[in-house]
């Protein structure tokens, strides 16, 4: 069973507007890493958060952790049409398990 | 590249033949991972080892489908008489191991198509 679970399922937007996608998650977790994925592409590894930390910067990227609420949320600010993408977020369970939602579909228009 | 390394990319295979898919993890990670992502999902867990020891292989999917790391460095994934369900993108990933806060690297995967 998947322990994340991403809002809203699919995000469309303009050029220059920021993008908030939500995930949840049902137990304890280690980390919380989010994935940006292309069409038919691997994954490629955006930002990770700590159990123990509650946001989180990488340039455009600001990451928030709640573990009361059991849920997180990426802000992706001033889109670019590049950033679109379908994107994870994926609660490290233990030391060695990830697992996925089922992804937001961001489409950003020029 | 030093990048989570996949081969082939793309497999068509018929129904009831074997198929193997190889992993190259970044180097120094000691850790590796097979998941299996079909469309409209996010990649589920299969398997992983560390170094050669494989220390979870409950969610593979079947006894068809079984995976080696014989010297701590690449790994195969076979699947067994493969069947339409199989159908799917199998990403390998890697990481290093003691610390929880390890970020997990996946490849490009490989896409079997099963007919």
């Amino acid at each position: 069973s998947q322990q994340g679970e991403e809002d809203p399922q699919a995000l469309s937007i303009q050029e220059g507007e920021n993008a908030t996608m939500n995930c949840s998650y049902k137990t304890s977790i280690n980390n919380l890493q989010w994935y940006r994925q292309n069409s038919g592409r691997g994954l490629v590894h955006l930002i990770l958060i700590r159990s123990n930390e509650r946001e989180k910067h990488s340039g455009r990227l600001r990451v928030t952790l709640d573990t009361s609420k059991k849920s997180s949320s990426l802000l992706i600010t001033a889109s670019r049409a590049a950033d679109t993408a379908s994107y994870f977020c994926a609660a490290l369970l233990g030391y060695s398990t990830l697992t996925f939602g089922k992804g937001t579909m961001l489409l950003v228009s020029p | 590249d030093t990048g989570v390394s996949q081969d082939p990319r793309h497999k068509i295979t018929k129904r009831g033949q074997n198929v193997t898919f190889r992993c190259d993890p970044i180097s120094e990670h000691n850790r590796l991972y097979w998941y299996r992502q079909t469309l409209g999902q996010g990649p589920e867990f299969l398997t992983y080892f560390q170094n050669e020891a494989q220390l979870e292989k409950s969610r593979l999917l079947s006894d068809r489908f079984s995976a080696e790391r014989p010297k701590g460095s690449f790994s195969t994934l076979e699947i067994q008489r493969t069947e339409q369900g199989d159908s799917a993108m199998y990403l390998c990933a890697s990481s290093l191991s003691g610390e929880v806060g390890n970020t997990i690297y996946f490849g490009e995967g490989s896409w079997l198509t099963v007919v």
